[in-house]
C-alpha cells in the first residue's frame, strides 16, 4: 500500500526566503506525482505535475523535482511572498491507475 | 471554463436521511473520484470511476454509494448518513490513462450530520 509523508507539517518563514517542501513515498512504481495548493476551506489547485519519466518541472517561482529511486519529491519556492501562505499537498498516482494517495500536507506561513 | 462543479457547497442534515452530493465536469474526463478530508487524517479516497458504468472502491467506501451513468456526472450517495460522515468532501476528475494528466478538484462540500 502506497504511503505518502510530508515533512515538515508546518513551516513559517519571513517574506523573501527560499524554501523547500518535502514529500516521500514508499512505492516507487508511480505514474505521476502532483503538487497542490489548498487555501483554508477551499478546494485544491494544481501547481505542478511530474510524470514518472521526468526529473523536474518548473512554473514561475516553483520548481518540483522527483527522485523515484529514493521515493522523494521536493517543491522549491523561490522568493516567498505572504500570498504563498497555504497548505501544500503532494499526491502520488500509482501505476495501476485510478488511485491517488495524498500526503497530509505542509502548512506554510510567509510573514511580511 | 473547464471546471469540476460540486453541489451543494454546504449541507447540514440529520442521521439517517438519505442525501446526494452531485459532481459534474465539463472536460470530457474519463476518470472521476470522491475524497473526504478530515483533520489529522488528510485526504482519503472513497470511490473512483475509470469510465461510464465502471466504479471501484477507494480506501474508505463504507457507507457510501456512487454511480456513473453519464461521463460528466459522478454523484455521491449517502443512503443513511451518520455523524462520522461529517467531513469536507471533494470530487476530482482527469483524463484516463496518461501520466501527464492533472487531477482537477471541485470546490468541496462541507457536510454536517447531526
Amino acid at each position: 500500500k502506497q504511503e505518502v509523508t510530508q515533512i515538515p507539517a508546518a513551516l513559517s518563514v519571513p517574506e523573501g526566503e527560499n524554501l523547500v517542501l518535502n514529500c516521500s513515498f514508499t512505492d516507487s512504481a508511480i505514474y505521476n506525482l502532483q503538487w497542490f495548493r489548498q487555501d483554508p476551506g477551499k478546494g485544491l489547485t494544481s501547481l505542478l505535475l511530474i510524470q514518472s519519466s521526468q526529473r523536474e518541472q518548473t512554473s514561475g517561482r516553483l520548481n518540483a523535482s522527483l527522485d523515484k529511486s529514493s521515493g522523494r519529491s521536493t517543491l522549491y519556492i523561490a522568493a516567498s511572498q505572504p500570498g504563498d501562505s497555504a497548505t501544500y499537498l503532494c499526491a502520488v498516482r500509482n501505476t495501476n491507475a485510478g488511485k491517488s494517495t495524498f500526503g497530509d500536507g505542509t502548512t506554510l506561513t510567509v510573514k511580511p | 471554463e473547464a471546471q469540476v462543479t460540486q453541489n451543494p457547497r454546504y449541507l447540514i442534515t440529520v442521521t439517517g436521511k438519505k442525501l446526494t452530493v452531485t459532481c459534474s465536469q465539463n472536460m470530457n474526463h474519463e476518470y472521476m473520484s470522491w475524497y473526504r478530508q478530515d483533520p489529522g487524517l488528510g485526504l482519503r479516497q472513497i470511490y473512483y470511476s475509470m469510465n461510464v458504468e465502471v466504479t471501484d472502491k477507494g480506501d474508505v467506501p463504507e457507507g457510501y454509494k456512487v454511480s456513473r451513468k453519464e461521463k460528466r456526472n459522478f454523484p455521491l450517495i449517502l443512503e443513511s448518513p451518520s455523524p462520522n460522515q461529517t467531513s469536507l468532501y471533494f470530487c476530482a476528475s482527469s483524463f484516463g490513462d496518461h501520466p501527464n494528466e492533472k487531477l482537477f478538484f471541485g470546490s468541496g462540500t462541507q457536510l454536517s450530520v447531526l
